[in-house]
């Protein structure tokens, strides 16, 4: 069972803004940085954001992630037909490497 | 072109033992931390275990301790996972990845998954 909680799914139209939240404790989000993964449907995770807001070169702008306390969240501006997809948070937990539970984009 | 490659999966009986292989090729492997990374059928990623660049140091999760064994060769730019005494709960895809230390301190390269079942 995951340490940080993500909501299930989240939704929007083309064009729309989605935020993802990730609440974790003060053993892993509270004392480390976030990283954000995405996984398209059938294909292996991809890094889109590490350290609580930095951007992978060739990630677009358009995803942007942030870090307060003992949670974190991913921002989704300008949502796309192809941001369809499971996002993952992810930090230290100790010795340990946690995932969020995953939330699952559709654009509507 | 930076690429990761797993083999090596398959079907097995409970019980059995299975060996993962990971091929690294487009950067200089033995600079870097690697891990293996898994996720069950419909289900999300869990990070299996971790090893230095010179395998002097391994870290598992705790439901693989004592079962798993993540090794490299250096030589043949590998990486390997040998699972033994399998259980119907380590059936997932098993994904190899390359972790950046900190600042980064993110998996940033991930190969296309091996699978693995276990069942009878």
């Amino acid at each position: 069972q995951s340490v940080l909680t993500q909501p299930p799914s989240a939704s929007g139209t083309p064009g729309q803004r989605v935020t993802i939240s990730c609440s974790g404790s003060s053993s892993n989000i509270g004392s480390n940085t976030v990283n954000w993964y995405q996984q398209l449907p059938g294909t292996a995770p991809k890094l889109l954001i590490y350290s609580n807001n930095q951007r992978p070169s060739g990630v677009p702008d358009r995803f942007s992630g942030s870090k307060s306390g003992t949670s974190a969240s991913l921002a989704i501006s300008g949502l796309q037909s192809e941001d369809e997809a499971d996002y993952y948070c992810a930090a230290w937990d100790d010795s340990v490497y946690v995932f969020g539970t995953g939330t699952k984009v559709t654009v509507l | 072109e930076v690429q990761l490659v797993e083999s090596g999966g398959g079907l097995v009986q409970p019980g059995g033992s299975l060996r993962l292989s990971c091929a690294a090729s487009g950067f200089t492997f033995s600079s870097y931390w690697m891990s293996w990374v898994r996720q069950a059928p419909g289900k999300g990623l869990e990070w299996v275990a971790n090893i230095k660049q010179d395998g002097s140091e391994k870290y598992y999760v705790d439901s693989v301790k004592g079962r798993f064994t993540i090794s490299r060769d250096n030589a043949k730019n590998s990486l390997y996972l040998q699972m033994n005494s399998l259980r119907a709960e380590d059936t997932a895809v098993y994904y190899c990845a390359r972790w950046l230390v900190p600042p980064i301190d993110a998996f940033d390269i991930w190969g296309q998954g091996t699978m693995v079942t276990v069942s009878s």
